[in-house]
């Protein structure tokens, strides 16, 4: 069964602590994203990887970090940094060009 | 700057009544222009892209460099059509892709 799984659906962290987000594909795509959806403002680009082992800074990547070790995976880490962290999170995934983009089901992350 | 302004974050039309989605955009060059669309509980999916020139489920948009637009039309509007509707830009030989806040459309029978 082809597409992109996020985990976990809900995540819940304390104030300070790092957290990962998971985003595997086996949609063979060459590009991931990840977007920051909250209300009224749609989504925003985080970071953005073209391949394996680059990536780039999306509009909002402060207190953000990713990694890109295999095509199939770009796990996010929202690192202590960022100052207002609960937020729903969209990664994305497709081939290189003009192709549309498929999406996850989401990760909502809530910091207490 | 990349920049997709949807003015307008709550649409409600009347089942069988025309429906316009508006969608501006700032770019300096030829960008590709998608319009995505989320059901409720569904994930996020692409309804159009302007490159293809296509009508998904009723839906129409051309792409206006004049007033750099590229507005979401169906003609007569189904309560099936409410959800999320975002307008997308991408750069002409790019990744990076930005989207519009969004637009809720509701349709009342």
């Amino acid at each position: 069964d082809g597409g992109i799984t996020q985990s976990p659906k809900y995540l819940f962290r304390k104030e300070g602590q790092n957290v990962t987000l998971s985003c595997e594909q086996n949609l063979n795509h060459d590009a991931m994203y990840w977007y920051r959806q909250d209300p009224g403002q749609g989504l925003r680009l985080i970071y953005y990887s073209q391949i394996v082992n680059d990536f780039q800074k999306g509009d909002i990547a402060e207190g953000y970090s990713v990694s890109r070790e295999k095509k199939e995976s770009f796990p996010l880490t929202v690192t202590s940094a960022q100052k207002n962290p609960t937020a729903f999170y969209l990664c994305a995934s497709s081939f290189s060009g003009n192709t549309e983009a498929f999406f996850g089901q989401g990760t909502r992350l809530t910091v207490v | 700057a990349q920049r997709v302004t949807q003015p307008e974050k709550l649409l409600s039309v009347f089942k069988g009544a025309p429906v316009e989605l508006k969608c501006n955009y700032s770019y300096s060059g030829s960008p590709e222009l998608f319009w995505y669309v989320q059901y409720s509980r569904q994930r996020l999916q692409l309804l159009l892209r302007h490159i293809s020139r296509e009508s998904i489920k009723g839906f129409t948009a051309d792409l206006n460099k004049g007033e750099t637009s590229f507005h979401l039309k169906k003609p007569f509007a189904q309560e099936e059509d409410s959800a999320m509707y975002y307008c997308a830009l991408r750069g002409s030989g790019g990744f990076k892709t930005i989207f519009g806040a969004g637009t809720r459309l509701f349709v009342k029978a």
